[in-house]
């Protein structure tokens, strides 16, 4: 799998649209970007994942740029509980099989102040 | 749904001693992962079972780290001769056969079992 890089930390206000960043300059044709999020003391979340198009569901919106080589997660409304650490992960997915293993980076802890 | 249990949640051992850990993944689900988190530390990967394939034992630690899976169905972590290093919150997941634009790969996450080594 393709290796990530996150900023280590970032913060952002209440109410305002968190816009994390990933680099994944090595990423193959084959390979989606996952983002998961963990919040203290909890197991992983999944939260979003695509290929080329950007993606958008209940929890956030995923814009990948057109080479593929960096995305950005994006949470529109940041509240006081989307304080947690955010992984993003790329990875192959073969159609209709069980995913293979996921290799977590180190993450970026975001904060949102009030 | 039920989701991914783990059990038990926390435990204490001495140094030396044997654990198990243990993992009920989600009905029906056929992917399961073994993972470690070390305070202040990023997610680890140790094990993969996938069906009855072989399974992918790549990030197992030492010779001490061994897992199961039986029936395709539950699984066991079994740390021997445990270390203060072996110190961790480890992670189960499970994920299933889906199609590429239904989460496909998307892994869902129990609570963790906590370990600590006196």
């Amino acid at each position: 799998d393709a290796k990530t890089t996150q900023p280590t930390s970032m913060d952002c206000a209440e109410g305002r649209a968190a816009n994390l960043p990933c680099n994944h300059s090595t990423i193959s044709g084959n390979e989606y970007v996952y983002w998961y999020r963990q919040i203290h003391s909890q197991g992983p979340q999944y939260i979003i994942h695509g290929l080329k198009n950007n993606e958008t569901n209940e929890m956030a919106s995923l814009i990948i740029t057109e080479d593929r080589k960096s995305s950005t997660l994006i949470l529109p409304h940041a509240t006081l509980r989307d304080t947690a650490v955010y992984y993003c992960i790329v990875r192959v997915v073969i159609p209709y099989s069980s995913a293979s293993k996921i290799i977590f980076g180190s993450g970026t802890r975001l904060s949102i102040r009030p | 749904g039920a989701g991914v249990s783990q059990s038990p949640s926390n435990k204490v051992t001495e140094k030396g001693k044997d654990v198990e850990l243990r993992c009920d993944p989600i009905s029906g689900h056929t992917a399961l992962y073994w993972y470690r988190q070390s305070l202040g530390q990023g997610l680890e990967f140790l094990i993969y079972f996938q069906g009855n394939s072989a399974p992918d034992k790549s990030g197992l630690p030492s010779d001490r780290f061994s897992a199961e899976r039986t029936g395709g169905s539950v699984s066991t972590l079994t740390i021997q001769r445990t270390q203060q290093e072996d110190s961790a919150v480890y992670l189960c997941a499970s994920s299933s056969r889906r199609g590429v634009g239904q989460g496909a790969g998307e892994q869902y996450f129990g609570p963790g079992t906590r370990l600590t080594v006196t």
